[in-house]
This record gives structure tokens, C-alpha cells and sequence, in this order.
């Protein structure tokens, strides 16, 4: 298995553009995670999927920020417009619902720079 | 409001020795916490986990101490290597896989 993918791996852009982030999941998990992580805040995680539905979105920040799960391999998560202060690593990551323990595996990340 | 306090922020442990990082959680409806490793460059990937039904885990040179009651967990780390040195992230999972994450643990092992 090829583990989560994400696309691009590196972003730079300036305010004010909208920016597109991509995941693919491990075939097979059923729950999808974004998250986002800086050196003030750590880890936070901004939404997450089960099944392609969206099931908690309270830690995305502003409505700036959307997520789309149209199918069980693929997502989106994009920033409109972008602001310098965005600038961070974005990880996705999948879990399948029905293994016995809640490990979730991660993507390699996309470093996102907002001038 | 942090629902998981870890610490310290960084460590620093020669080689051989024991490195130590420990964790608190308020939510009593967490049932699954895991230990993540990151190294530079890469997202996060387990390294070890605990149910809070058992007090240890080990694995290997890793060792998940939990005690339900102070709502507190730690890892240790035995005869630390420098290829240990990671960030380390402690995380508690409610049942529906949603997680909570520390504010992770940088450490230095040095040869």
C-alpha cells in the first residue's frame, strides 16, 4: 500500500490566492482526517470524515477554509483567499473504522507559504 | 481549553539513558491513546498505544505507563538511541476516532 498521499508536498502562494490541498486515503479506511500544525499551536485538527461525510468541522478556523469528501478516495481541503498567518503543515490522515484500535496513519503532509 | 497537557517541551537524554515524557487528560470519555513519533519532514506515525483496561505496554525499548485514576500516562523510553531523536506527540482518542494531541515533545539523544 502506498500509505496516504497528499498533493502538492510544497506551496507557495501570496495572500489573497485561493490554495488547493489534496489527499487520497489508504484504500479501504472509511475516516478522514486534515490537520493542521505550526510551532505556536501544535497539531490541531480541523475537520474529519467518516464514510464521506463531514462530522466535525469545529476546528476549522474561519469560513475561509472548506473541505470536500466527494468519494471515499479523494478529498480536498482549500483556503479562500489565503493569509499570510495560514502558512503551516497540513497533514490528512485515514483510519478504517473497523480495526480494533484507533490508529490513525498519516500523510507525508503539505507545506503551505503564504507571502 | 488543552484537553491534553504534555511535558516537557524538550528533552535532552544521553545515549543509553531513559527518556521520559509524560501526559494528563481531563476527558474522561477518552478510550485509546496513542504515542506518535515524528521525525522532520514527515507526518506523524504510531509508535505505541494503550486502552485504559491495562497500566503497561511494552514494546520493545517503549513503554506506556497509564494510570486511570490521576488521568495520566507516560513513555518511556529505554536505552535511548540518537535515532530516537523525533518529536514526540501523546494523543487520547474518544470512541469515535476523533483525537486530541499534545503539544509534543522534542528529543535529543546524544551519542
Amino acid at each position: 500500500d502506498a500509505g496516504v498521499i497528499q498533493s502538492p508536498r510544497h506551496e507557495v502562494t501570496e495572500m489573497g490566492q485561493e490554495v488547493t490541498l489534496r489527499c487520497k486515503p489508504i484504500s479501504g479506511h472509511n475516516s478522514l482526517f486534515w490537520y493542521r500544525q505550526t510551532m505556536m499551536r501544535g497539531l490541531e485538527l480541523l475537520i474529519y470524515f467518516n464514510n464521506n461525510v463531514p462530522i466535525d468541522d469545529s476546528g476549522m478556523p474561519e469560513d475561509r477554509f472548506s473541505a470536500k469528501m466527494p468519494n471515499a478516495s479523494f478529498s480536498t481541503l482549500k483556503i479562500q483567499p489565503s493569509e499570510p498567518r495560514d502558512s503551516a503543515v497540513y497533514f490528512c490522515a485515514s483510519r478504517s473504522t473497523g480495526s480494533s484500535y484507533n490508529e490513525q496513519f498519516f500523510g507525508p503532509g503539505t507545506r503551505l507559504t503564504v507571502l | 481549553q488543552q484537553q491534553v497537557k504534555q511535558s516537557p517541551q524538550s528533552l535532552i537524554v544521553q545515549k543509553g539513558g531513559i527518556s521520559i515524557i509524560n501526559c494528563a487528560y481531563e476527558n474522561t470519555a477518552f478510550d485509546y491513546f496513542p504515542w506518535y513519533q515524528q521525525f522532520p519532514g514527515k507526518g506523524p506515525a504510531l509508535l505505541i498505544a494503550i486502552r485504559p483496561d491495562v497500566s503497561e505496554k511494552k514494546e520493545g525499548r517503549f513503554t506506556i505507563s497509564f494510570n486511570k485514576s490521576a488521568k495520566q500516562f507516560s513513555l518511556h523510553i529505554m536505552d535511548s538511541q540518537p535515532g530516537d531523536s523525533a518529536t514526540y506527540f501523546c494523543a487520547a482518542n474518544t470512541n469515535a476516532g476523533k483525537s486530541t494531541f499534545g503539544d509534543g515533545t522534542t528529543l535529543t539523544v546524544k551519542p
